[in-house]
């Protein structure tokens, strides 16, 4: 266990459909991170969270909607995705941002996601 | 834009050889290179990691090297075994930010 927690582990919605991903860490981590994970391709990075602030968007399209409620807790808001959109979402967490050991970062076992 | 190329996209190997994977990366100011393990069902887990200050590091049968001027960064694994088979991840990063370019995943097969 890495001490990053996300639910559900599976998901298969349809294009009309409202869904959300959640992300959890216990390891008292000040930055979290949303990734996309697709076949043969390498992991996207999504959002950014620091200190529950947004530093960085991807250029993601407006489908997905981060939340991020405090530092332990991220969330992604799901709305009309797209068949393009079935991957595996990754969330990350670490300590901050600057370098030496605090950058590392501790992954979740993912949401494979599948849109119909 | 910045990138991290990463090869073979597959290996094989018998029990107890050796494997090597490369990744060369664009970005000079990349200080910071991180190898992940992704098993099955799993997420990425760090297995070891290196900072533009050191050329080589070792963690048991595992162990990294670095060469800035070519831009260049290796995971070695010796004496495989076959729960090392899994999908191997390199990655760069720039200090001060929070980005990491990933490259596109070996999957190591190591036969028994």
């Amino acid at each position: 266990e890495t001490g990053v927690t996300q639910t559900p582990r599976h998901l298969v919605m349809g294009m009309t459909n409202k869904k959300s991903l959640k992300c959890e860490q216990h390891l008292g981590h000040n930055a979290m991170y949303w990734y996309k994970q697709s076949a043969k391709k390498p992991l996207e990075l999504m959002f950014v969270y620091s200190l529950e602030e947004r530093v960085e968007n991807n250029s993601v399209p407006s489908r997905f909607s981060p939340e991020c409620p405090n530092s332990s807790h991220l969330f992604l808001h799901l709305h009309t995705l797209q068949p393009e959109d079935s991957a595996l979402y990754l969330c990350a967490s670490s300590q901050d941002y600057s370098s030496g050991s605090q950058e590392t970062q501790y992954f979740g076992p993912g949401t494979r996601l599948l849109v119909l | 834009g910045e990138n991290v190329e990463q090869h073979p996209s597959t290996l094989s190997v018998q029990e107890g050889d050796s494997a090597v994977i490369k990744c060369t990366y664009s970005d000079s100011a990349s200080n910071y290179f991180p190898w992940y393990k992704q098993e099955l069902g799993k997420g990425p887990q760090l297995i070891i990691d290196i900072r533009s200050n050191v050329g080589e590091k070792k963690d048991q049968r595992i162990a990294v090297t670095l060469n800035k001027t070519a831009k260049h960064f290796s995971l070695h694994i010796t004496e495989t075994q076959p729960e090392d088979s899994a999908v191997y991840f390199c990655a760069a990063r720039a200090s001060g930010t929070y980005k990491y370019i990933f490259g596109t995943g070996t999957r190591l097969k190591v036969l028994a």
